[in-house]
């Protein structure tokens, strides 16, 4: 039972356009939601989040957006760049106090020059 | 910045050997976690533990145990070692701090078991 889905395994865009990472979940008690970027060989790294009181969040490049009705979330990146290249997970954690994460299977990007 | 450092990033190990990964956080973080990241099936928890000499299983903690002793070093155990243990494992930690969520994450170690 998958709770966070993210169904396209891969994209590939083009140098200074926009990329759109795509997150879905099902589990209503999720109230807050992270993307993690990593590279081969290495750990992810947190990326950016947001809470589920909020609809938008921007740092820089990237954009989350949540749109709990539909339950899905959304990573724009504008504009994409090469070192952009990576897999992106979505993750999301539960109120009441857990502290666990539950992460999607990810979705590797490839920015093309 | 928070630092996460698995002792190794690559292991060999034979088949039915006992197998230790640790994992050392610098933060004075409460959390820490144990995941294996394999292809398709994204990062999968094996155990997680809130406080010293306290855990909890995750989704898939068949086969393997853990170990908290101290506040900033947690122990992932494979008490024999199989074929169809061979991943990336990664340890990560969190604070339950204001920023509880974001777990941060040691470079792995990728574990070939033959």
């Amino acid at each position: 039972d998958q709770q966070v889905k993210q169904n396209s395994p891969s994209l590939s865009v083009q140098e200074g356009r926009i990329s759109i990472l795509n997150c879905d979940y099902t589990n209503s008690m999720f109230d807050y939601f992270l993307w993690y970027k990593k590279y081969p060989a290495e750990g992810p790294t947190f990326l950016i989040s947001i809470s589920s009181i909020k609809d938008k969040n921007e740092d820089g490049r990237f954009t989350v957006f949540l749109n709990k009705s539909a339950k899905h979330l959304s990573l724009h990146i504008v504009p994409s760049q090469p070192g952009d290249s990576a897999v992106y997970f979505c993750a999301a954690s539960a109120k009441g106090g857990s502290e666990k994460l539950v992460f999607g299977k990810g979705t590797k990007l490839t920015v093309n020059p | 910045d928070v630092k996460v450092t698995q002792s190794s990033r690559y292991l060999v190990k034979r088949t039915g050997e006992k197998v230790f990964l640790e994992c050392v956080q610098d933060m004075d973080h409460e959390n820490m976690f144990w995941y294996r990241q394999d292809p398709g099936l994204g990062l999968r928890l094996i155990y997680f533990s809130y406080d010293v000499k306290m855990k909890e299983k995750g989704d898939i903690p068949e086969g393997y145990s853990v170990s908290r002793e101290k506040k900033e070093r947690f122990s992932l155990i494979l008490e024999s070692a199989s074929t169809n243990q061979t991943s990336m494992y990664l340890c990560a930690s969190s604070s339950t701090g204001t920023a509880k969520n974001i777990q941060y994450f040691g470079a792995g170690t990728r574990l070939s078991v033959l």
